[in-house]
Formats: C-alpha cells, sequence, structure tokens
C-alpha cells in the first residue's frame, strides 16, 4: 500500500534554513504530482506547495512563495522541501501527500506528518 | 482571494444521526471541491473531490454535493469513527492552488 514518510523536522531560529524530505513506497512516485501541506498549532490546514510529476512545474502558496522549493529525486521517490529565511509562522506539522494525478489535483494519501518549530 | 467557511464550527450528534457539515466560498467556482476527514492522531484522508465524488474506498454514507459558493457534505448515518474534523479545500483551476476552510468538528453528544 502507498507509504508517505516525512522526516527532517527540528527546532530552528528565525532566519535559518531547514530541508524536509518525504521519501514514498508503495506506488510508481515518478507517475504522480505531489505535495506540501501544513498545519500551524492551533489553527487549520494551509497548502504549501504542489510539484508536477516529473518535476517541470512547481506551484507555491502565496505566503512561501521565494523562500521555499519543491523539489524531487524520481530514482530515489523522495519529495524535498527546502525552507529558507524561516518565519516564526512557519511552525507547524508538514505533510507531504500524493497528487491523484500528474499535476494539481488533489491530495491522497498523506504522510504522517514531521514537525517544524520555528523559535528564538 | 479565496476564502471558505465552514459551519458549524463544531456538530454534536449522536451515532445514527445524519449529520450535514457546510462550506461556502467567498467567491463562485465550479466543482473544484474536495472533502477531508482527519481522526485524532491521524493524517488527514480524501473523503469527496470533485464536489460530489466519491474517493477510493469511502463508503456510500458519505456524499458530497453543491456547486458554486455552497457545497455540502452529509453523512447519512453516522459511525463511531465518523466523529473527526472535516476539511472543504478548493482548487483553482490556473495555477494550481488551494484553500482550506478552517474545519469542522463533528463530536459525540
Amino acid at each position: 500500500q502507498v507509504q508517505l514518510v516525512e522526516s527532517g523536522g527540528d527546532v530552528v531560529q528565525p532566519g535559518k534554513s531547514l530541508r524536509l524530505s518525504c521519501t514514498a513506497s508503495g506506488f510508481t512516485f515518478s507517475n504522480y504530482g505531489m505535495h506540501w501541506v501544513r498545519r500551524a498549532p492551533g489553527r487549520g490546514l494551509e497548502w504549501v506547495a504542489l510539484i508536477s510529476f516529473d518535476g517541470s512545474e512547481t506551484y507555491y502558496a502565496d505566503s512561501v512563495k521565494d523562500r521555499f522549493t519543491i523539489s524531487r529525486d524520481n530514482s530515489r521517490s523522495t519529495l524535498y522541501l527546502e525552507m529558507e529565511s524561516l518565519k516564526v509562522e512557519d511552525t507547524g506539522l508538514y505533510h507531504c501527500a500524493k497528487d491523484l494525478g500528474t499535476t494539481g489535483r488533489w491530495s491522497d494519501p498523506w504522510g504522517q506528518g514531521t514537525l517544524v518549530t520555528v523559535s528564538s | 482571494e479565496m476564502v471558505l467557511t465552514q459551519f458549524p464550527a463544531t456538530l454534536s450528534l449522536s451515532p445514527g444521526e445524519r449529520a450535514t457539515l457546510s462550506c461556502r466560498a467567498s467567491q463562485s467556482f465550479s466543482s473544484n471541491l474536495a472533502w477531508y476527514q482527519q481522526r485524532p492522531g491521524q493524517a488527514p484522508r480524501l473523503l469527496i473531490y470533485d464536489a460530489s465524488t466519491r474517493a477510493t474506498g469511502i463508503p456510500a454514507r458519505f456524499r458530497g454535493s453543491g456547486s458554486g459558493t455552497d457545497f455540502t457534505l452529509t453523512i447519512s448515518s453516522l459511525e463511531p469513527e465518523d466523529f473527526a474534523v472535516y476539511y472543504c479545500q478548493q482548487r483553482s483551476h490556473w495555477p494550481p492552488a488551494y484553500t482550506f476552510g478552517q474545519g469542522t468538528k463533528l463530536e459525540i453528544k
């Protein structure tokens, strides 16, 4: 069955960088788009970024544009989220999720998430 | 900017009852809406997409409807495992971008 396992979450200071990873198994990773979605403490879900099946297209929420970079390594079935210039408001649980198609449909299933805390 | 408003914020019902959850958009769009369920300690899972299509493995008691600005998730007869938080999500066509509602907590009465 499909499994998505996130890693890389940590406690970092504002302004610092962090890279998250999501290792996928149970499906042909290179055939599907992938998303990152986060949930801040006490708040709802916020979509962060989307990458197409082949990595040629990337899309971002306005709140992270120019600071975050989504990428993928299809040979390793791994998705990444490079986060720079981190802000306190970036704190949250970050989930990766498989798209239903090649790019920009719906997210299913999701991983359990990795926790990012941005604090001085 | 698209805003999705879910109501009620909390819905208290008993097993076997019918649940009606609403999601209202600040701007009209077609049927690019999905519903997700999040149980405590679990990741969200897709229930309904394209407003009314059940995702793989989702029981028939879950039904999505609506278009334009008003969408509804109906659970015909609540099972104990249905008590969770439900989110609606809208997708803009181009460029792809997504907005979530703030969630409805469905709790046992």
